[in-house]
Formats: C-alpha cells, sequence, structure tokens
C-alpha cells in the first residue's frame, strides 16, 4: 500500500513547453484533488474529481487540463507553461468524509 | 464563496501552549481538518472533527469548534521545538461537489 504518489518530484521546464504529472493512488479512493502551493498562499485549489471520467474546476485552473480515466490515476497538464506556474504541486485523495491524503509534491520551476 | 482564513504566524514559547484560529465560510461544512506540513514535506492530517462536534481532545492536541461564529481553533499543549511547522485548516465545502478547501497556513514559531 504506497499511498498517494507523485512523479516526478522535481522538473524544470523552459516556457511554453508542456508537461504532465502523475497522481496515483492505491487506496481506491473516490475523491481526487490537484493543488499548487506559494508561499503565503497556503494550497490553492486546481482542479479536482469526485469519482472516474469526471473533473471540476478549483480556485485555480486557468492554464491547467486534468483527465481521471482511471479511477487510481489523477492526470495534471500543462500544455504551454509559464514561469507563473512555478510552484509546488501537490495531489491529494480522499474516500468521502475521511482524511484528503496527500502525496509528497511535484517541485515544478518554469524559466 | 468558500474561503477559510487564518493568521499567517505565531511565535510561542517552549512549553507554552499554542492556540491556532481558523475562519470558515461554509455553515454546511460537515468536516474541518488540521494538517501540518514540515518543511520541504507534504501535508499529514492532525486531527479532525465532525460539524455536530463542540471539542475533539487527542494528546496534546484540542479542537473547539464555534459554529455559530464559523471558528475553529488549534490549541497544542506543551509547545515543544518539533512542532514548528506550518498548520493549515481545511474545510469541506459542501457548495460544491466537495471540495477540500483550505487555508493559507500558520507558521508556528517555537523558541526556548
Amino acid at each position: 500500500n504506497a499511498g498517494v504518489t507523485q512523479t516526478p518530484k522535481f522538473r524544470v521546464l523552459k516556457t511554453g513547453q508542456s508537461m504532465t504529472l502523475l497522481c496515483a493512488q492505491d487506496m481506491n479512493h473516490e475523491y481526487m484533488y490537484w493543488y499548487r502551493q506559494d508561499p503565503g498562499m497556503g494550497l490553492r485549489l486546481i482542479h479536482y474529481s469526485v469519482g472516474e471520467g469526471t473533473t471540476a474546476k478549483g480556485e485555480v485552473p486557468d492554464g491547467y487540463n486534468v483527465s481521471r480515466l482511471k479511477k487510481q490515476n489523477f492526470l495534471l497538464g500543462l500544455e504551454s507553461a509559464a514561469p507563473s506556474q512555478t510552484s509546488v504541486y501537490f495531489c491529494a485523495s480522499r474516500k468521502g468524509g475521511d482524511e484528503a491524503f496527500f502525496g509528497q509534491g511535484t517541485r515544478l520551476t518554469v524559466v | 464563496g468558500e474561503d477559510v482564513e487564518q493568521s499567517l504566524f505565531l511565535s510561542v514559547r517552549e512549553g507554552d501552549s499554542s492556540v491556532i484560529n481558523c475562519t470558515y465560510t461554509d455553515s454546511s461544512s460537515t468536516y474541518l481538518y488540521w494538517y501540518k506540513q514540515e518543511p520541504g514535506a507534504g501535508l499529514q492530517l492532525l486531527t479532525y472533527i465532525f460539524s455536530n462536534m463542540d471539542m475533539k481532545q487527542d494528546q496534546r492536541l484540542t479542537v473547539l469548534l464555534n459554529k455559530k461564529d464559523k471558528h475553529l481553533s488549534l490549541r497544542i499543549a506543551d509547545t515543544q521545538t518539533g512542532d514548528s511547522a506550518i498548520y493549515f485548516c481545511a474545510e469541506i465545502y459542501s457548495g460544491g461537489y466537495n471540495k477540500l478547501i483550505f487555508g493559507a497556513g500558520t507558521r508556528l514559531a517555537v523558541h526556548p
């Protein structure tokens, strides 16, 4: 039981490049979330999913897309990276009503 | 709309009690959480409280919930240097699809 696993852990992108962050959970959780964490701003919700095949926008969705084709995976895509997307990205999953389990984070730098 | 607010910094002396406060907007939130984040690490759940409770105690941690004022607090008794971290308050926002919304976090600094 690995919990929530994020890949990659670190990445440097050039402006305009694209990439996909993968979040995988092996706890059969329904809900999955992507956050970004910036100094002094806490965790801001980018997108989330309430089940396989569903996604919804969070507080800061612009510039990101997501997919939940399989229940255990939640992918976050950046089609054309911008320096403003330099951040630490966290994925979380939970069953209804229970605690949310977090991955260890992905540190992304866009230059 | 959904919003969770916390003060950004708290400094306490080792051995004293720490009280971290949080206000939230969704009166129908069912669960409210406290998470801890140590430097360079992910988030670790400390404790949570159901909306039908006023208080929850777990060893050195006491959570108080005032639903009327939408105010949540976390008290850490006998604060230790190992408690230095960022503490996040979070709510399940029932207004839309079980969004899990976080505050900006309170940085707790414990000094000798």
